[in-house]
């Protein structure tokens, strides 16, 4: 059974501009949600998707958004990057609600 | 909002010694969740929990549900090289927004 797939794994990006990062959940899982992992913050939550509805959202600006597919696959978009930005962005899925979340490898997005 | 507090931040050990972390949360939560990053991956869960008290291991990893649901340790005896990582617990907050809050990880180094 595949894992959660997270592409692309890498990413530099200029500031200013402005990116799409793509996952896809174990296949059977509903709820895709986000994090943002930096090295003096650890692991910030972003937002979840649950059948294409967001359920939850962090305390990130609304240069960060999101969506879900009916295939349950989900993208997260970021606007008007900042160096700030560059972080490990990790997914990661449940089947239901109250399950256990699987993570993906994350993507590595640098912003210079 | 609900934090919380992952001790130590990191550790450095021989190999051969037993390893124990622990997390603290002024909140009640209704799961603890335990997982491991390596270099470069995303987290991957070891050991979930659901009722306050409840002990389980998986190999040579042992955690608890604390009685008060506002904390759980994690063991791992006999360290060997390849338990080197970044620890984090996780919980599940007590409401309908299913949010899981995480630490800021327990790094540990094993001395050869």
């Amino acid at each position: 059974k595949a894992g959660v797939t997270q592409t692309p794994r890498y990413l530099i990006k200029t500031r200013g501009q402005q990116v799409t990062l793509s996952c896809s959940p174990i296949s059977g899982h509903r709820s895709v949600s986000w994090y943002q992992q930096t090295p003096g913050q650890g692991l910030q939550f972003l937002f979840e998707y649950f059948s294409e509805t967001q359920r939850n959202k962090g305390n990130f600006p609304g240069r960060f958004s999101g969506r879900q597919f009916s295939n349950s696959r989900s993208e997260m978009n970021v606007s008007t990057l900042e160096l700030g930005d560059s972080a490990l962005y990790l997914c990661a899925s449940k089947r239901q609600m109250n399950t256990e979340a699987f993570f993906g490898q994350g993507t590595r997005l640098t912003v210079v | 909002g609900q934090q919380l507090n992952q001790s130590p931040q990191s550790m450095f050990i021989q190999e051969g010694e037993d390893v124990s972390m622990n997390c603290t949360s002024s909140s009640i939560f209704n799961t603890w969740l335990w997982y491991k990053q390596e270099p470069g991956e995303g987290p991957v869960l070891l050991i979930a929990l659901y009722k306050a008290g409840e002990l389980t291991s998986n190999g040579r990893l042992t955690a608890q549900f604390g009685i008060t649901r506002k904390d759980s340790f994690l063991n791992i005896s006999a360290s060997i090289p390849s338990d080197v990582g970044i620890y984090f617990c996780a919980g599940r907050v007590m409401n309908r927004d299913d949010k899981i809050i995480f630490g800021k990880g327990t790094r540990l180094h094993i001395l050869p």
